[in-house]
């Protein structure tokens, strides 16, 4: 069972454009949601993040967002980078459960310059 | 400063060998993690060590041996591995396991077993 899913499995985007990733879970024990963006051959490096009792969190370029009603989240890059493309991963956490992390099976965005 | 780092780089070995990955964090974090990642998959998670016992085992086979000497060091212990055990080994750390934290990922070892 696929408790944290990505749906697009490719996303190609202009350069200056904004990305928009999605990612739906199913557990509603999950209180804790990361990006992570990993280049071939590399670990995965942390993005952003938004607790359950949040609805939205910016960084920079990044924000996310968290529907809980839809068990929903999204991330938007705005505006987007070459250097941003990757493949990017959607998380979710139980901090009850040790703090264990699932994964989505990630989505790989291309950025046109 | 959240650099966690693994040696070697890439691993190849053979089914009857025995070798060891490594791990090290100096960030203070006191829970840490290896994950297995094939090609075009997520990570899964393997062990998961909470001040310095381990907490986690997601049914890993007894092949795989991890061990944490001290709060900054995890090692994981390889032993009579199948080609199917070829993949990226992630070592990560976050502050504490009793909360929801960002988990800090380490570049990976790349390991080949012929």
């Amino acid at each position: 069972d696929q408790q944290v899913k990505q749906n697009s499995p490719s996303l190609s985007v202009q350069e200056g454009r904004i990305s928009i990733l999605n990612c739906d879970y199913t557990n509603s024990m999950f209180d804790y949601f990361l990006w992570y963006k990993k280049y071939p051959a590399e670990g995965p490096t942390f993005l952003i993040s938004i607790s359950s009792i949040k609805d939205k969190n910016e960084d920079g370029r990044f924000t996310v967002f968290l529907n809980k009603s839809a068990k929903h989240l999204s991330l938007h890059i705005v505006p987007s980078q070459p250097g941003d493309s990757a493949v990017y991963f959607c998380a979710a956490s139980t901090g009850a459960a040790g703090n264990k992390l699932t994964f989505g099976g990630g989505t790989r965005v291309l950025v046109k310059p | 400063d959240t650099e966690v780092t693994q040696t070697p780089k890439h691993l190849v070995m053979g089914m009857t060998n025995k070798k060891s990955l490594k791990c090290e964090q100096h960030m203070g974090h006191r829970a840490m993690y290896w994950y297995k990642q094939k090609a075009k998959k997520p990570p899964e998670l393997m062990f998961v060590y909470s001040y310095e016992k381990l907490s986690i085992n997601e049914s890993v086979p007894s092949r795989f041996s991890p061990e944490c000497p001290n709060s900054s060091l995890l090692n994981l212990h390889l032993h009579a591995l199948q080609p199917e055990d070829s993949a990226l080994y992630l070592c990560a750390s976050s502050l504490n396991p009793f909360s929801s934290y960002e988990q800090y990922f380490g570049p990976g070892t790349r390991l080949t077993v012929t």
